[in-house]
């Protein structure tokens, strides 16, 4: 299985950060990486795919990486950012997603 | 617009069967072609895939869950199901069907399912 590792899990911030996310991958992926949003009680929901934003996805999101090393930047944290954010690959079965990075107010 | 949502016990007791289902609206499981999936996160953690299904039946399941499981598909009713035989309390988590964004095989998971909190405990 290819291991996904976020760092941090933790990150506290303020309204209007620039805030960055890795996730590290054991194996390349080729850019086979997916981000995701969650919000306390919900589901989550797809931000990033083929590094592309998904529709609706606001341009402050962004994301970048190819083998191992990918990144999620939100280049200016607004209030609806705060959040857990996911990553998961989807170069080989099983899918795997990462441990989470909790983006909380400062 | 796609809607998907599941259905099933909240509790579950130890050695049992969980059995769950996901009803899908807005689409069509056996003509859209897409993969679906179930996904599963444990309270306070982070999101585990189950496996798929796709309408001909065809399925992958996780082998972190050592063959306990099952995936089916009911074209008739547009749902999919999972089974998770001998459960522990390990399995308590909640549950979410979800949609892939494409049709390639499971890829991401782009309409999710509100999610349902299955607790193993006697």
């Amino acid at each position: 299985d290819i291991q996904m590792t976020q760092s941090p899990s933790t990150l506290s911030a303020s309204v209007g950060d620039r805030v960055t996310i890795t996730c590290r991958a054991s194996q390349s992926l080729s850019g086979r990486l997916a981000w995701y949003q969650q919000k306390p009680g919900e589901a989550p929901k797809l931000l990033i795919y083929q590094s592309s934003l998904q529709s609706g996805v606001p341009s402050r999101f962004s994301g970048s990486g190819s083998e191992t090393e990918f990144t999620l930047t939100i280049s200016s944290l607004q209030p609806d950012d705060f959040a857990v954010y996911h990553c998961q690959q989807y170069k080989s079965y099983p899918l795997t997603f990462g441990g989470g990075t909790k983006v909380e107010i400062k | 617009q796609v809607q998907l949502q599941e259905s099933g016990p909240g509790l579950v007791k130890p050695s049992q069967t969980l059995s769950l289902t996901c009803t899908v609206s807005g689409d069509s499981i056996s003509s859209s072609a897409y993969y679906w999936s179930w996904i599963r996160q444990h309270p306070g953690k982070g999101l585990e895939w189950i496996g798929y299904i796709y309408y001909t039946g065809s399925t992958y399941f996780n082998p972190s869950l050592n063959s306990r499981g099952s995936l089916s598909v009911d074209t008739s009713k547009n749902q999919f199901s999972l089974k998770l035989h001998s459960v522990t309390a390990a399995d308590t988590a909640v549950y979410y069907c979800a949609r892939d964004i494409a049709k390639v095989g499971a890829t991401a998971f782009e309409i999710w399912g509100q999610g349902t909190l299955v607790t193993v405990s006697s």
